[in-house]
């Protein structure tokens, strides 16, 4: 079965320091590990896609990056708005029924203080 | 271009009652499916649809829930009769059929209380 575990559950910055977030995951084969922010009262907003092991996305102060085990959020000088949810989840490798499924973990809440 | 919609954003109902959830996925999108989450638990996978046909519904907690999308458009899910477990968020996602670039976009959910 996949397993996606997600380490802080919480953490709290101040403005300007940089920080990561983990996603540890146990899958059979890998087709695709998604990152979401999540507003409250707000459904997921898709942020990046990783496929291999190795490979690196970045959109303004956020860069996510893949292992083969686990990936990172990194998050440099955040500010108050970059305050949400954080989720990851995996789709597994295999073809057919449930090879749509998206697997989550919990979430890392961020808390950004100005 | 819009994105996913649904609606209502709120409902809270009595036990035993029914209510039906509708999700309305950005157009030109195959793919719709149902997410859940509980509170304290993550989001779960409920079922998948492909077009009108139901692709995988391994996730679909008991009879109690029906999921139907009419000609391939719209989709509802009604919970007949709703128990206290079934409170929670209800996330529709929808994507295009693009193989292993396959991104879900999600709406922004429905709050369900049973009392």
């Amino acid at each position: 079965e996949d397993q996606v575990t997600q380490s802080p559950e919480a953490l709290r910055l101040q403005e300007g320091e940089s920080s990561s977030l983990n996603c540890s995951y146990t899958v059979s084969g890998l087709r695709g590990l998604f990152w979401y922010r999540q507003d409250p009262g707000k459904g997921p907003e898709f942020l990046f896609t990783l496929y291999s092991a190795g490979e690196e996305k970045e959109k303004e102060r956020l860069k996510a990056t893949l292992t083969k085990k686990e990936s990172f959020l990194h998050i440099t000088a955040p500010k108050p708005e970059d305050s949400a949810t954080y989720l990851c989840a995996v789709r597994p490798l295999y073809s057919g029924a449930g090879s749509y499924q998206l697997t989550f973990g919990k979430g890392t809440k961020l808390s950004v203080i100005p | 271009e819009a994105g996913v919609t649904q609606f209502p954003s709120h409902s809270v109902i009595e036990k035993g009652q029914t209510v039906t959830l509708r999700c309305d996925p950005i157009s030109g999108h195959d793919n719709l499916y149902w997410y859940r989450r509980v509170m304290g638990k993550e989001i779960k996978f409920l079922l998948h649809f492909v077009k009108e046909s139901k692709q995988d519904e391994s996730g679909m907690p008991n009879n109690r829930f029906l999921a139907e999308r009419t000609g391939g458009t719209y989709s509802t899910l009604k919970v007949q009769p709703a128990e206290l477990e079934d409170s929670g968020v209800y996330f529709c996602a929808s994507s295009q059929e693009a193989g292993s670039t396959d991104t879900q976009y999600f709406g922004p959910g429905t709050r369900l209380t049973v009392l």
